[in-house]
């Protein structure tokens, strides 16, 4: 069964920073791996999406990389900003589902100015 | 574009009580997805419909949950009756997936239900 962490559950940091974001996962059969944001009381937006076969996929100031055979991902949010603060997700699908995503419990980031 | 659209955004009840939550989901979408987030977790899929058929339902409580995807469009999700524990955030996405096998595509998510059962 697929097993997705993220750690840590909370970070703080001042504005200008830059973000470093992980995600594990225990089954490296998988299809892609997306990372998410949450604002409070919002449902969520797609940030990323990386196929298995990709090793990274950029969009602007993020940047994420996925580490296939050791289970990893990390997200990168370069020159934070207030406006980064949200919780960040990540999620995987497996090849034994067809769009059936397992979800991380989430980072929750706090950009101070 | 419109977006995902789910109403009510809110809804208290007390337990044993029945509730209903709507989706429509961005149009021209096959695939629409019903997933459960309680608070501190990330969500947690329900119940997968293709079109108007169920890909996926292993992980809906059947004996208090239902839904159901009329003409491949719209979509609903019951509880009755309702329990504590089903106190979450419902949420809604859809993805244009028509394939009837293989990776999923970008989800996209509704702004959710909050769910307060007393």
């Amino acid at each position: 069964k697929q097993e997705v962490t993220q750690i840590p559950a909370a970070l703080s940091v001042p504005e200008g920073e830059n973000l470093v974001l992980n995600c594990s996962f225990t089954d490296s059969a998988i299809y892609n791996l997306q990372w998410f944001r949450q604002d409070p009381g919002k449902g969520l937006t797609s940030l990323l999406l990386i196929q298995s076969s990709q090793r990274e996929q950029t969009s602007g100031r993020l940047n994420a990389s996925l580490d296939k055979s050791s289970g990893r991902s990390t997200l990168y949010i370069a020159a934070s900003q207030p406006g980064d603060s949200a919780t960040y997700l990540c999620a995987v699908a497996s090849t034994d589902s067809w769009g059936k995503l397992q979800f991380g419990a989430g980072t929750q980031v706090v950009v101070t100015p | 574009e419109a977006g995902v659209a789910q109403s009510p955004r809110y809804k208290i009840i007390e337990k044993r009580q029945s509730v209903a939550f709507w989706c429509n989901p961005i149009s021209g979408h096959a695939t629409l997805y019903w997933y459960q987030q309680i608070l501190g977790q990330g969500p947690k899929l329900l119940i997968q419909f293709q079109n108007n058929g169920v890909v996926d339902d292993s992980q809906l409580p059947k004996d208090r949950f239902s839904a159901e995807r009329l003409k491949g469009v719209d979509s609903t999700l019951k509880i009755q009756p309702a329990k504590l524990e089903d106190s979450a955030v419902y949420l809604c996405a859809s993805s244009l997936s028509r394939r009837t096998g293989g990776p999923s595509d970008t989800q996209y998510f509704g702004p959710g239900t909050r769910l307060t059962v007393l």
